[in-house]
């Protein structure tokens, strides 16, 4: 009974390419996030979705494209991967009641290659 | 944002008290503090978080000093299984801000 999980969790691709990396949750949660963590394993975070709605959009290239068909889902779209965008990319979920939404559950990661 | 400043590294024995502090002195009177912690290739899990009360689960305890410029994660007894980067974090605006954490090597 996976809580958070993404497909795939290794992705191997050449520069030029898009690609997408999917995130459900079976948690029940209304909040869900895309982080990315570098080689110098820096966590940062990306974009939040609350109901489906865009809630945090940090400083990232408009090649990311987040996708939020339902709740439970976030997915998040790579358009012309570059070199840089090679990183350990998590999703996480929580629930937005009080100080829940700092309650965050992780996936498991997706570690994306560029080459 | 409130920063948090922890010590980059610290090494613990197997079955021993690991107490982790973390300064975080800017702390307004209701921003709360969370712990995280990363194990190796795993994503981050949350531990415990509190506001001013010392706080206790099944997994640590969180001491906070009364000024609230301080914190210190306990973990009772530790095990090899608790070797991880442990993270202090103030969050505010919705956004958990990860920092370079205190790695923990707990040793046999």
């Amino acid at each position: 009974d996976t809580a958070v999980s993404q497909t795939p969790k290794y992705l191997v691709t050449q520069m030029g390419n898009d690609k997408s990396i999917k995130c459900e949750q079976n948690l029940g949660h209304d909040t869900m996030y895309w982080y990315k963590q570098d080689s110098k394993k820096f966590l940062k975070i990306m974009f939040s979705y609350n109901n489906k709605e865009l809630i945090i959009n940090e400083t990232v290239p408009n090649r990311f494209s987040p996708k939020s068909p339902d709740k439970a889902h976030l997915n998040l779209h790579i358009n012309s991967l570059e070199l840089g965008d090679s990183a350990v990319y998590f999703c996480a979920s929580s629930a937005t009641r009080l100080a829940g939404v700092y309650e965050q559950y992780f996936g498991p990661g997706t570690r994306l290659t560029v080459t | 944002d409130a920063k948090t400043t922890q010590p980059p590294s610290m090494d613990c024995a197997e079955g021993r008290a690991a107490n982790l502090p973390c300064n975080h002195s800017t702390i307004s009177g209701n921003e709360y503090v969370y712990w995280y912690r990363q194990i190796h290739s795993q994503g981050p899990q949350y531990i415990i978080h509190g506001l001013k009360n010392n706080e206790t689960n099944e997994m640590a305890s969180l001491i906070i000093t009364e000024d609230r410029k301080s914190s210190t994660l306990i973990l009772p007894h530790a095990t090899l299984r608790d070797t991880a980067v442990y993270y202090c974090i103030i969050p505010n605006d919705y956004k958990l801000s990860f920092g370079a954490g205190t790695t923990v090597t707990v040793r046999a």
